[in-house]
């Protein structure tokens, strides 16, 4: 079982639409972040979180430390966002936790339909 | 703008050869920086710690002799990956935590290498 599990691995939706994406961990984390990584490969940090709950534009993210789980919601959905979303955390260092490294869910890849 | 400067961004190289692959670190300094490597529908999978100024930790089942990591600054980190085969095709990425923080991380674009 992997240690970081996203639902759903794939999700189109209508622009306009909210959307929802989850991770679950089943380790002690330190941070969970939510990447955003276009087709071309790169990868950009959205959100890192410890408690509760950011929001930035359209994005929020909220995260339950005692559920060990993490939503994504994207506002008024727009093709733009299409994108593989992924969560990943980082360890305590009673699990394992080194020197900062990430561990990844295998991503949501969302597609936004105009 | 960007963190992280990653190239090259594609490389397509013959069986055999070898492929350099650096990391380099715009805005910080960065005592440590993580290789990762994502091949397709997978996660990215953590492959080595690189620590300025002292030997890479590299992850299980990672060869060193396979995927050299040099540090020698606080600023740039290369992977090397020798004898190139096609099974090493894949997605390989950077990333790093500024000033040595575990909080942010900030990620380099991405290499595509094609081994053919």
């Amino acid at each position: 079982k992997n240690e970081v599990e996203q639902s759903p691995q794939n999700l189109t939706a209508q622009e306009g639409e909210f959307i929802t994406i989850n991770c679950s961990y089943s380790v002690g984390i330190s941070a969970l972040h939510w990447l955003q990584q276009h087709p071309g490969g790169g990868i950009v940090s959205l959100f890192m979180l410890s408690s509760g709950k950011k929001k930035h534009g359209r994005l929020i993210a909220t995260i339950n430390i005692q559920e060990k789980h993490s939503s994504l919601h994207i506002t008024a959905s727009h093709p733009r966002d299409s994108a593989v979303y992924i969560c990943a955390v980082r360890l305590l260092m009673n699990y394992g936790g080194s020197q900062g490294n990430l561990i990844f869910g295998k991503g949501t890849k969302l597609s936004v339909k105009p | 703008g960007a963190v992280v400067s990653q190239h090259p961004s594609r490389v397509i190289c013959k069986s055999g050869t070898s492929v350099k692959i650096e990391c380099r670190s715009l805005d910080f300094q960065a005592t440590t920086m993580f290789w990762y490597r994502q091949f397709p529908k997978q996660s990215l999978m953590l492959m080595a710690t690189s620590n300025e100024g002292s030997k890479a930790t590299y992850e299980q089942g990672v060869e060193k002799d396979k995927f050299l990591i040099n540090h020698a600054s606080l600023t740039l980190s290369t992977l090397t990956v020798t004898s190139a085969h096609p099974e090493d095709s894949s997605f390989y990425i950077c990333s790093l935590n500024p000033n040595g923080r575990y909080t942010e991380a900030f990620f380099g674009q991405g290499t595509r290498l094609t081994v053919v």
